[in-house]
């Protein structure tokens, strides 16, 4: 079966420092993978993503991602990280050849950076 | 141009009511898909409609239901509510089409059931 996997229910990190928050996949073949956003009392909103081509992908806001197919995983990073990065953070995964459209998110990992 | 819309944003009913929520895609859109989110579950996947048809659909009882219309606007209603029931529920839209990507989110409705 599909799944995504956050395994940081929150992950604390220094402003000016780096930061990761981890995501693994369970999916065949390969998947569109995503990184979104939810700030609190908002919708969630699209951060970037992995379709296919160079496995490190620049999204909104300085965040980048790496896909790593032998490890099935696209974990969400940032040089530097800043106050207002704090939020909730979501992982999905499409199999595109599945024929079922449907996104599966994994259960979100709450980013706090620290002044 | 605009963004997904959902009304109402609030919502407070009480046990055995029903409620019916909307969703309005961006305009184009023709996939909406609904999620329940709730503290330590996550989005849940409720259903996905392209075309006024039911294309997916998760693990909800039959108390959950949803329809599209013809101009792609969606909603979503829930029979006999429980508490378990009180949740962020987000609609999302996409084109929905085979080689699609990313879907854009709502701001949900918050429904509290008493």
């Amino acid at each position: 079966a599909q799944s995504v996997a956050q395994p940081e229910d929150q992950v604390n990190v220094a402003e000016g420092n780096p930061l990761t928050v981890k995501c693994t996949y369970s999916v065949s073949g390969n998947p569109y993978l995503f990184w979104y956003v939810q700030y609190p009392n908002r919708g969630l909103q699209f951060l970037l993503k992995y379709i296919t081509g160079d496995n490190l992908v620049k999204g909104s806001y300085g965040f980048e991602a790496e896909f790593n197919k032998s490890q099935t995983s696209f974990h969400l990073k940032k040089p530097s990280a800043l106050v207002s990065d704090s939020a909730l953070y979501f992982c999905a995964v499409r199999d595109p050849f599945s024929g079922t459209y449907k996104y599966i998110f994994g259960t979100g990992t709450r980013l706090k950076v620290l002044a | 141009k605009a963004g997904v819309t959902q009304t109402p944003r609030y919502l407070i009913k009480t046990r055995g009511q029903q409620v019916t929520l909307s969703c309005s895609p961006i305009s184009g859109h023709r996939s909406v898909s609904w999620y329940q989110q709730t503290p330590g579950q996550g989005l849940q996947f409720l259903f996905e409609y392209f075309s006024e048809t039911q294309r997916n659909k998760g693990n909800f009882p039959g108390r959950f239901s949803g329809r599209q219309f013809s101009n792609s606007r969606s909603e979503m209603n829930v029979s006999t509510l429980e508490l378990g029931d009180s949740a962020l529920y987000l609609c999302a839209s996409s084109r929905g089409g085979a080689g699609d990507n990313e879907q854009f989110f709502g701001p949900g409705t918050r429904l509290t059931v008493l």
